[in-house]
């Protein structure tokens, strides 16, 4: 049971234009949305969160949206840069539990 | 830099064959979690340490199994290894147990023939 999901595996974005990564959810109990990114042969590093109490968090060129009724998240980079490219994870939790993350996106900025 | 690594990166074994792979967490840091990682996958979680003791576990059957070492160090063990078990294992530290970001270290990436 996927209780976390991101459809799309992959996907590539001209540099300097907006990229999109979409998540979404099953568990209504989630109560806190993280997105890891990965570089190949490096662990995942946390990247920018936000709370089920929020719309809306952003962080340089990074902001996550988060949309409760549609149980929909997503993560807007812009402008995209090459050393974007990465494996992006959506992640959430709720109380004690522990992070259940994606099955991730691969994003690709081409030059 | 996480301040967070594992050892030994590459590992192969053979079906059937027990492995032990370490984890050194970040100075300071209580909480040591584990995953795994299958190709195409996310990362699951395992099992999660904290002070010592185990504080939680995934759906992973008993032949994995941890420790956690005063010294911020940690393994995770798993016996009688099967083909599925191929995966890259990634530990991650934080410094309480109900804390969302997480430090990881690269992994091991575990093959079983």
């Amino acid at each position: 049971d996927q209780q976390v999901k991101q459809n799309s595996p992959s996907l590539s974005v001209q540099e300097g234009r907006i990229s999109i990564l979409n998540c979404d959810y099953t568990n209504s109990m989630f109560d806190y949305f993280l997105w890891y990114k990965k570089y190949p042969a490096e662990g995942p590093t946390f990247l920018i969160s936000i709370s089920s109490i929020k719309d809306k968090n952003e962080d340089g060129r990074f902001t996550v949206f988060l949309n409760k009724s549609a149980k929909h998240l997503s993560l807007h980079i812009v402008p995209s840069q090459p050393g974007d490219s990465a494996v992006y994870f959506c992640a959430a939790i709720f109380g004690n539990e522990k992070l259940t993350f994606g099955t991730g996106t691969r994003l690709t900025i081409i030059p | 830099e996480t301040g967070v690594t594992q050892s030994p990166t590459h590992l192969i074994k053979t079906r059937g064959q027990q492995v032990t792979l370490r984890c050194s967490s970040q100075s300071g840091h209580n909480t040591v979690s584990w995953y795994q990682q299958a190709l195409g996958q996310g990362p699951q979680f395992i099992f999660q340490y904290y002070r010592e003791e185990e504080n939680g576990r995934g759906n992973f059957p008993p032949r994995f199994s941890g420790l956690q070492f005063p010294n911020y160090s940690s393994e995770l063990n798993v016996n009688a290894l099967e083909l599925d078990d191929s995966a890259l294992y990634l530990c991650a530290s934080s410094l309480e147990p109900h804390e969302e970001k997480l430090f990881f270290g690269s992994g091991t990436q575990l093959s079983v023939l």
